[in-house]
């Protein structure tokens, strides 16, 4: 089965700084997404790329996608303090039927004052 | 801006007890969600809806779990019979014409099993 899995699982670094988390799958995908989730909250969309796609902008936030290394990259630039949560790729099975997405483990990113 | 409500924000039940979570999608969207995370754990789907059947189930979803849209805005989960290995925090999620657009997350239910 398919696995997003995201790394580092835990990044600390300084507000003003950018911040990079990796995220590898396995199995073709229709599209991937990433979330933000803050303590014991929900889960907060922050950006789709779809598996034509490459790269896509929204904000301080960039996203690549590399199919053929099965990989994606969520770029936050001029951190804030605000930024300081659990950041999950999830990933859409393009096999037809599966629309459930696939959770990674999550990366744990603070950012200090 | 809508948003995915979920209601109660945090249910207590005993063992062997039968528990309804529930769920209002975005008004327009077409597919539904539920999730599970288990403390510390990954999210993991169970269960996508779509025209008053369920599209796909995960390996979780048993017999005995349901899902059920009784009106025009309600989603809801029910567990029959609640095992201590249930307590997990519970996510309705809702996506607008397609399975492969963004899922949007309601707040979650905070389901926990004595």
């Amino acid at each position: 089965s398919q696995q997003g899995e995201e790394d580092p699982q835990a990044l600390s670094i300084q507000e003003g700084e950018n911040a990079t988390m990796n995220c590898s799958y396995k199995t073709s995908i229709n599209n991937l997404q990433w979330y933000r989730q803050n303590s014991g909250r929900g889960l907060v969309h922050l950006i789709l790329i779809r598996s034509n796609e490459r790269e896509k902008h929204s904000g301080r936030l960039r996203v690549t996608l590399d199919t053929s290394k099965k990989s994606s990259s969520l770029l936050i630039t001029a951190s804030r303090a605000a930024d300081t949560a659990s950041y999950f790729c999830a990933t859409a099975w393009s096999g037809g039927g599966a629309d459930g997405l696939t959770f990674g483990k999550g990366t744990h990113l603070i950012i200090q004052p | 801006e809508p948003e995915v409500t979920q209601t109660p924000s945090h249910q207590v039940t005993q063992m062997g007890q039968e528990v309804i979570l529930r769920c209002v999608p975005i008004s327009n969207h077409l597919y539904f969600y539920w999730y599970r995370q288990i403390l510390g754990q990954k999210v993991e789907f169970l269960v996508s809806f779509y025209n008053n059947e369920i599209s796909e189930k995960s390996e979780i979803f048993d017999d005995q779990f349901s899902v059920e849209r009784p009106d025009g805005s309600n989603f809801t989960l029910k567990i029959r019979s609640t095992k201590l290995e249930d307590s997990a925090m519970y996510f309705c999620a809702s996506s607008a014409l397609r399975a492969e657009d963004e899922q949007y997350f309601g707040p979650g239910t905070r389901l926990t099993v004595t």
